[in-house]
C-alpha cells in the first residue's frame, strides 16, 4: 500500500527565514496531497493542498511543489513567524475502492524569534 | 468553520473492558475516518466509512475494533476487548466527497488502557 515518508523530523529556523519540508510517496495512483498543521495538544487542521494535475500552488506564505516523476512533494513556508511553530503532516490520498489518506510521520517546526 | 466533535475527550479504562469513542461529524459530510496517534507522532490510518460500510481498513484495525453510524447518530469506534497497546489519541475526521477533499478533524479522544 501507499507509504508516505516525511524526511525532516524536526526543523529549526529563525523568524523571517524560509522553511522547507519534504515528503515522498510510493504509489503513482495517489492524486491528492494535503498538508495539515498540529499545534501542541491540539487537533490537525488543513493548511494547503495540491492535486496531481498541477505542480505548484501558493497560498499567501505557503507554497507546495509536486514532482510526480520523482514522487516527491514539498511545503515551503516563507517569512516564517513564531506562530508557524507546530507539527506539519504531509499526506497522500488515493482511491482504493474508498479514499484512503495516508500521512507522513510529521515534522516539528520551531521558529525562533 | 465546520466542526467535528469527539466525545469524550479523555477515557481511562481497564484492559479487557469495552470502550466506545463517539464522533459527531460535519453535518453534510459523507465520508468518515478514524486515525490513531501515539505520543503526538505518526497519524496512523485505521478505517474509512461511507454509506454505512467500511471501505478500507488498515492492519491496525484489529478484529476487536468495529465502527458504525446508525442513522442520524454518532460515528463510533468500539474496541472490545481493549488491550494496553490501544492507548493512544484517536482522531475522527470527515469529508464531504472522499479523500480528494479536505479532512476535518475532531479534537481527539485520549484513551488510556490500564
Amino acid at each position: 500500500g501507499e507509504k508516505v515518508e516525511q524526511h525532516e523530523s524536526t526543523l529549526s529556523v529563525r523568524e523571517g527565514d524560509s522553511a522547507v519540508i519534504n515528503c515522498t510517496y510510493t504509489d503513482t495512483a495517489s492524486s491528492y496531497f494535503p498538508w495539515y498543521k498540529q499545534e501542541a495538544g491540539k487537533s490537525l487542521h488543513f493548511v494547503i493542498d495540491i492535486r496531481s494535475n498541477v505542480d505548484r500552488k501558493q497560498s499567501q506564505r505557503l507554497i507546495v511543489l509536486l514532482d510526480k516523476k520523482a514522487k516527491r512533494f514539498s511545503l515551503h513556508i516563507t517569512a516564517t513567524q513564531p506562530e508557524d511553530s507546530a507539527i506539519y503532516f504531509c499526506a497522500a490520498s488515493m482511491w482504493t475502492g474508498g479514499y484512503k489518506v495516508v500521512f507522513g510521520s510529521g515534522t516539528r517546526l520551531l521558529v525562533s524569534p | 468553520g465546520p466542526k467535528v466533535l469527539q466525545i469524550p475527550s479523555h477515557q481511562i479504562i481497564d484492559m479487557g473492558q469495552m470502550v466506545t469513542l463517539n464522533c459527531d461529524p460535519v453535518s453534510n459530510h459523507l465520508y468518515f475516518y478514524w486515525y490513531k496517534q501515539i505520543l503526538g507522532q505518526q497519524m496512523e490510518f485505521l478505517v474509512n466509512f461511507y454509506n454505512g460500510k467500511v471501505m478500507e481498513k488498515s492492519k491496525l484495525f484489529k478484529d476487536q475494533f468495529s465502527v458504525e453510524r446508525p442513522d442520524g447518530s454518532y460515528f463510533t469506534l468500539k474496541i472490545q476487548p481493549t488491550a494496553l497497546e490501544d492507548s493512544a489519541v484517536y482522531f475522527c475526521a470527515s469529508s464531504s466527497t472522499g479523500g480528494s477533499e479536505t479532512l476535518y478533524f475532531g479534537s481527539g479522544t485520549r484513551l488510556t488502557v490500564l
